[in-house]
């Protein structure tokens, strides 16, 4: 079964600053990588994807992605964060092997961003 | 285009009574599925449903059911409700194709079971 780690509950980084939140994956077949963000009673947004080739993947706002395959991780960066930023950020999964059955998402437990002034 | 829809917005029932809720997919997406995102966690997945029928099923009683419309359209019945049934329900709606398209989240239904 797939599963999805985000080790930090939260991270905490000046405006300005380079941002990086973690995602380490474990799933049987191929991964499909997804990060969303979700602000204070909403649902979650979509910011980018991997699924296949380039493991740098550019998202919505700025931020970016970098598959590894190696250290099974697909951690989320931006080279500059804004006080905006702060909220909520997912980290899911979705094994290729389970195409046959349907597209289901493994989230992660979720990483608390602070974006300070 | 409209985005994805959830109605209610809150909800409160009591323990034992039965609930639905509803959602309207994405324009064009024809796959809709339900998590549900307790406090302080992230999204389960509860199940999925495609061509009117349901395709895919987390770790969920029986309690919870769903059904898909013709017009893609979906609720979700939750039955014998538990005060852990508590909880932020979120629908998704995406496109069943060849490429592994994202989910479109909706805003999310409130229950609260008391």
């Amino acid at each position: 079964a797939q599963s999805v780690a985000q080790p930090e509950d939260q991270v905490n980084v000046a405006e300005g600053n380079p941002l990086t939140v973690k995602c380490t994956y474990s799933v049987s077949g191929n991964p499909y990588l997804f990060w969303y963000v979700q602000y204070p009673n909403r649902g979650l947004q979509f910011l980018l994807k991997y699924i296949t080739g380039d493991n740098l993947v550019k998202g919505s706002y700025g931020f970016e992605a970098e598959f590894n395959k190696s250290q099974t991780s697909f951690h989320l960066k931006k080279p500059s964060a804004l006080v905006s930023d702060s909220a909520l950020y997912f980290c899911a999964v979705r094994d290729s092997r389970d195409e046959e059955y349907g597209n289901k998402l493994v989230f992660g437990a979720g990483t608390i961003l602070r974006v300070k002034s | 285009d409209a985005g994805v829809t959830q109605s209610p917005t809150h909800l409160i029932k009591t323990r034992g009574q039965q609930v639905t809720l509803r959602c309207s997919p994405k324009s064009g997406h024809d796959t809709v599925s339900w998590y549900q995102q307790a406090l302080g966690q992230g999204p389960q997945f509860i199940f999925q449903y495609y061509e009117e029928e349901e395709r895919q099923r987390g770790n969920f009683p029986d309690r919870f059911s769903g059904h898909q419309f013709p017009n893609y359209s979906s609720e979700l019945n939750v039955n014998a409700l538990l005060l852990g049934d508590s909880a932020l329900y979120l629908c998704a709606s995406s496109l069943n194709a060849g490429v592994p398209y994202e989910q479109y989240f909706g805003p999310g239904t409130r229950l609260t079971v008391t």
